[in-house]
């Protein structure tokens, strides 16, 4: 069974600039979450996305966008990188109606 | 809305010392409950869960018991390692009618255990 996989590990962006982290889900979910962890918090619900449509959403503006393909591998877009947006993103994967969710290793986000 | 509260942190322990972390909630409903754990430079990995009152998640020798009328999850170790130092998170998970479940977390509680 494969896990949860995220691309890439690292990434340093310039404030202004855009970005986009990739992630594969483990096999046999069809749910894909995106959290936001900034350095010493837990980690902060951004979207999730089901069949391909964003199905719920924390507290995050709208330039922080996704997609969910249909092989369930997701993207997480953010435009206009704030020195804010520094943090590990980390992506979640789980099958509806499952309150489980399996993690990746993250992806390390430096906005400079 | 739902919230976690985990003990104020960090924790120091020699090895095979007696481990509690405190975790309290807030939610509607019956949310289900998690601790996960956070090694340095990786992401979370499921410890353990409970899904109803009075159910006893355990794993790896961690257990944590869901009280529903103190709504807390304490997370306990009868004796630690070197191998169990970690962030610890603790977490509650709600169905939404239409969403699929979203992970509320504490802010994590930094566990060194020393030889």
């Amino acid at each position: 069974e494969t896990g949860v996989t995220q691309s890439p590990t690292h990434l340093i962006k310039t404030r202004g600039q855009q970005v986009t982290l990739r992630c594969s889900s483990q096999s046999g979910h069809n749910t894909v979450s995106w959290y936001q962890q900034a350095l010493g918090q837990g980690p902060q619900f951004i979207f999730q996305y089901y069949r391909e449509e964003e199905n719920g959403r924390g507290n995050f503006p709208p330039r922080f966008s996704g997609l969910q393909f249909p092989n369930y591998s997701s993207e997480l877009n953010v435009n206009a990188l704030e020195l804010d947006d520094s943090a590990l993103y980390l992506c979640a994967s789980s099958s509806v109606g499952a309150y489980e969710q399996y993690f990746g290793p993250g992806t390390r986000l430096t906005v400079t | 809305g739902n919230s976690v509260t985990q003990m104020e942190g960090p924790v120091t322990l020699s090895e095979e010392a007696f481990l509690t972390i405190n975790c309290t909630y807030t939610a509607t409903g019956y949310p289900s409950l998690f601790w996960y754990v956070q090694y340095p430079g990786e992401g979370l990995q499921l410890l353990l869960k409970a899904t109803k009152a009075d159910d006893k998640g355990s794993n790896k020798g961690f257990e944590a018991t869901y009280r529903k009328e103190t709504t807390s999850f304490h997370l306990e170790k009868g004796s630690v390692q070197v191998s169990d130092s970690a962030v610890y998170f603790c977490a509650l998970s709600d169905l939404g009618e239409t969403s699929g479940s979203r992970l509320t977390f504490g802010e994590g509680t930094q566990l060194t255990v020393n030889p």
